[in-house]
């Protein structure tokens, strides 16, 4: 099993729904995930940082299943300017300090 | 001003050539990160550094590597470049100060190799 696991979509989404993807990691002593967003071609930029059971910032939401080992992100209202691609990023199994391990990220594409 | 630049943004290369790519940070942060990224693919770890003293080797390191000249540079060579390097490579900060483990990323070099 991979690290850190996400579908790669695309979630094509009509302008207003609401969206939400999951993200699957190995390492059930991870205290600490993110989720980054994704330009095309662009570099990554933090979204949103979640350290215990969810986090909430505006229109976005993550939620952490530890029984599962998931996170999720829910986009709601989603506008056009959503269309990227959405990086989870997990610390490494054999991490010391800061290194994080990234899935594969989910491509989602907002359609008027 | 960026927070982390790197140099060049762009580069094509023929197979064989050394190439180095660099990374600058305003951030003081301590740690450094080089990636690369493929198509449809996450980012992969090629080296790291903690410290000016400190580099460490990522999951893929064979055929780069990286020197650390100071607090706020780290470089990264391609020895003698082959056409699978070609991808988009992203430099990365990170600070150990906070409680934090967030990384700040560059706005990458696209290499190609021909």
């Amino acid at each position: 099993r991979k690290e850190v696991e996400q579908d790669p979509g695309p979630f094509n989404v009509p302008e207003g729904a609401t969206v939400a993807f999951n993200c699957t990691y190995s390492n059930s002593a991870s205290q600490s995930f993110f989720w980054y967003r994704q330009d095309c071609r662009k570099e990554p930029k933090l979204l949103m940082s979640v350290y215990s059971s969810g986090n909430e910032d505006g229109r976005f939401t993550a939620q952490l299943n530890r029984a599962s080992q998931y996170i999720s992100l829910l986009i709601r209202d989603s506008k056009l300017s959503d269309s990227a691609t959405y990086l989870c990023a997990v610390p490494a199994l054999k991490a010391a300090g800061n290194k994080l391990t990234f899935g594969g990220g989910t491509r989602v594409l907002v359609k008027p | 001003d960026a927070d982390v630049t790197q140099t060049p943004r762009n580069r094509i290369t023929k197979t064989g050539k050394r190439i180095m790519l660099e990374c600058s940070q305003t951030k003081g942060h301590d740690r450094m990160y080089w990636y690369r990224q493929d198509p449809g693919l996450g980012l992969q770890l090629i080296y790291y550094s903690f410290d000016v003293k400190d580099i460490n080797k990522g999951e893929i390191s064979d055929g780069y590597s990286v020197s650390r000249q100071a607090q706020a540079k780290f470089s990264l060579s391609l020895e003698s470049a082959i056409p699978n390097q070609t991808a988009l490579y992203f430099c990365a900060t990170s600070d150990t100060s906070g409680s934090t483990d967030t990384q700040y990323f560059g706005p990458g070099t696209r290499l190609t190799v021909l």
